[in-house]
């Protein structure tokens, strides 16, 4: 079974520039998140989504928002960039979402970003 | 909050010696517990998991018991080789409906010396 994709791997963008990154989730799992890694920060939870719609949300600002598709395919997209979202942005899926006994979240490879 | 606190500072011993890695934690419910291994320029791989209390999970001679007594989930492994040399994260998640979120411990840098 192929596992978490994530497109695309690299981007470099400006400040003030908007980006939008894309990832789809290990076939038949309907739960996503998305987490933000930086050295300073370390491992951020975003958001989540599951059967389309945001069950959780991260303590980030209103430029980080994401979306999710009927076929699971989650998007997230940060507007009026900033130098500090340069980090390494995780996708990741779940079975359940934590029902049924399946707690595990399996990661993508992530996008890096660059901001300058 | 939930949290997890690991140990402070990088990891450096040599082939063939005990690793040994702490982890304790903090949750308001019945946590699930993991640990994930993190390899240079690559995602977050899941190593091992345990869901409830004295489970022990394991992986790739990787051991961890969750201790609900003493709330940790302390990883080893008897006979390291080079080729584990990542950055290895502690993790918890409170599985319920509305909140799969997981929390991570700040990682540990391990270097293993041939």
């Amino acid at each position: 079974k192929a596992g978490v994709t994530q497109t695309p791997r690299y981007l470099i963008k400006t400040r003030g520039q908007q980006v939008t990154l894309s990832c789809s989730p290990i076939s038949g799992h309907r739960s996503v998140s998305w987490y933000q890694q930086t050295p300073g920060q370390g491992l951020q939870f975003l958001f989540e989504y599951f059967s389309e719609t945001q069950r959780n949300k991260g303590n980030f600002p209103g430029r980080f928002s994401g979306r999710q598709f009927s076929n699971s395919r989650s998007e997230m997209n940060v507007s009026t960039l900033e130098l500090g979202d340069s980090a390494l942005y995780l996708c990741a899926s779940s079975l359940t979402g934590g029902l049924a006994g399946e707690p595990e979240q399996y990661f993508g490879p992530g996008t890096r970003l660059t901001v300058t | 909050g939930d949290s997890v606190t690991q140990m402070e500072g990088p990891v450096t011993l040599s082939e063939e010696a005990f690793l040994t890695i702490n982890c304790t934690y903090t949750a308001t419910g019945y946590p699930s517990l993991f640990w994930y291994v993190q390899y240079p320029g690559e995602g977050l791989q899941l190593l091992l998991k345990a869901t409830k209390a004295d489970d022990k999970g394991s992986n790739k001679g990787f051991e961890a018991t969750y201790r609900k007594e003493t709330t940790s989930f302390h990883l080893e492994k008897g006979s390291v080789q080079v080729s584990d040399s990542a950055v290895y994260f502690c993790a918890l998640s409170v599985p319920s409906y509305g909140n799969n979120r997981l929390a991570f411990g700040k990682g540990n840098q391990v270097v293993v010396i041939p």
